[in-house]
């Protein structure tokens, strides 16, 4: 089973909708999550930290479900600019960050 | 700030011929780290840094050598390239100030815009 678990996709979503990811992760000794975004052909860039309470911002909205091992991405309104590769990223506390394979996401005019 | 930066961009190596993958960062982080993304793959840690004379390995160290000289800078070496070395190499950096490593849930990476390295 592989650390970081994410559904590859693609999501090919209309512009103005409501997607979701989820990523599940296997080491329950895992201490903080992160939503990484790469765009084509460029490195990766933080989008957001997710918390164990949840948080926001804007239009995205992170998730993390300690219980069942899995960290969800909500992105409302989608816009043709949010169009990328989502990276689930989970950090041991220690010097290991793993990350997922990505989540392809297009955003459709 | 220039952030991360890495040179070169792009690179194209015969098989047994070495070359370094320069990396600096100017936000005075003290952790560093080498990554590789293969396509369709997760990125994998080749090495990391925790500050200026200390290295260790990532996940994925074979083939690969780095060193830490100096705070900003943290070069990348391929002795013998291999074709299982061509990939895409990610350079980034952090700041922590928790012991016993990066990946807290305060470090924020900031990767450098990566060089693409094809081995013939």
């Amino acid at each position: 089973r592989k650390e970081v678990e994410q559904d590859p996709g693609p999501f090919n979503v209309p512009e103005g909708a409501t997607v979701a990811f989820n990523c599940t992760y296997s080491n329950s000794a895992s201490q903080s999550f992160f939503w990484y975004r790469q765009d084509c052909r460029k490195e990766p860039k933080l989008l957001m930290s997710v918390y164990s309470s949840g948080n926001e911002d804007g239009r995205f909205t992170a998730q993390l479900n300690r219980a069942s091992q899995y960290i969800s991405l909500l992105i409302r309104d989608s816009k043709l600019s949010d169009s990328a590769t989502y990276l689930c990223v989970v950090s041991f506390g220690n010097e290991k960050l793993t990350f997922g394979t990505g989540t392809r996401l297009t955003i459709i005019p | 700030n220039a952030g991360v930066t890495q040179t070169p961009k792009f690179r194209i190596l015969k098989i047994g011929q070495s070359m370094t993958l320069q990396c600096a960062q100017d936000m005075n982080h003290n952790y560093m780290y080498w990554y590789r993304q293969d396509p369709g793959m997760g990125l994998k840690l080749i090495y990391y840094s925790v500050g200026a004379g200390i290295t260790d390995k990532g996940e994925v160290p074979n083939g690969y050598n780095v060193s830490r000289s100096t705070t900003e800078d943290f070069p990348l070496r391929l002795e013998l390239a291999a074709p299982s070395q061509t990939s895409v190499y990610f350079c980034a950096s952090s700041y922590s100030s928790a012991s016993g490593g990066p990946g807290g849930s305060t470090d924020t990476q900031y990767f450098g815009p990566g060089t693409r390295l094809t081995v013939l």
